[in-house]
């Protein structure tokens, strides 16, 4: 079953505006991780946040995790037509090696439009 | 480095047909795993391992078994396909990180995309 749901399901801008994407989730976690999929390619990883940070930063990207709300948000500053593509969040769980697996949401779709 | 690479990027198969997806990796990674991705669902685990010898089950096993007999390699079987596997198929490897600690980010193959008709 998916942990991580995203919102919205699609998101379109100007280019130069900044996006926001949201992460809901349903049980504990280690932590999660914020994905890019460009259309027909693999996933590249963008940022993980652990279960106890609550913000953290890379270049023009800014996660936020709220634990007690079990929600994350994706935030991507200045936003170029490059940045068009879709966003995944996904949850690590697990007590050990043995039983650890990565559950992805079903994704965001950014259009930048320049 | 080639990173994580799939074999073959493309294939149609009949129902009942069988074939076998390999996926490399060049970065000694203990952990690989096989995803689906279909519209509207986004992935979903079908097996992984955690180091060579070893495998266990994803969110959605059925219809798939894997192989790890080399570190680098991880085969996804399909013994007889149906067109419900008609999907894209994103294998995936992670370093072990340090005793007692889970491990992060996954590095994704550009995908395999089957068809079942």
């Amino acid at each position: 079953s998916q942990q991580g749901e995203e919102d919205p399901q699609a998101l379109s801008i100007q280019e130069g505006e900044n996006a926001t994407m949201n992460c809901s989730y349903k049980t504990s976690i280690n932590n999660l991780q914020w994905y890019r999929q460009n259309s027909g390619r693999g996933l590249v990883h963008l940022i993980l946040i652990r279960s106890n940070e609550r913000e953290k930063h890379s270049g023009r990207l800014r996660v936020t995790l709220d634990t007690s709300k079990k929600s994350s948000s994706l935030l991507i500053t200045a936003s170029r037509a490059a940045d068009t593509a879709s966003y995944f969040c996904a949850t690590a769980a697990g007590s050990g090696a043995g039983s650890y697996q990565l559950t992805f949401g079903k994704g965001t779709k950014l259009s930048v439009i320049p | 480095n080639a990173g994580v690479t799939q074999t073959p990027k493309f294939r149609v198969l009949k129902t009942g047909q069988s074939m076998t997806l390999l996926c490399a990796q060049d970065m000694n990674h203990e952990y690989m795993y096989w995803y689906r991705q279909d519209p509207g669902m986004g992935l979903r685990l079908i097996h992984y391992s955690v180091g060579e010898g070893t495998t266990a089950k994803g969110e959605v096993p059925d219809g798939y078994n894997v192989s790890r007999l080399k570190k680098q390699n991880f085969l996804l079987g399909l013994e007889s396909a149906a067109p419900s596997q008609t999907s894209v198929y994103f294998c995936a490897s992670s370093y072990s990180g340090l005793a007692g600690v889970l491990p992060d980010e996954q590095y994704f193959g550009p995908g395999t995309r089957l068809t079942v008709t």
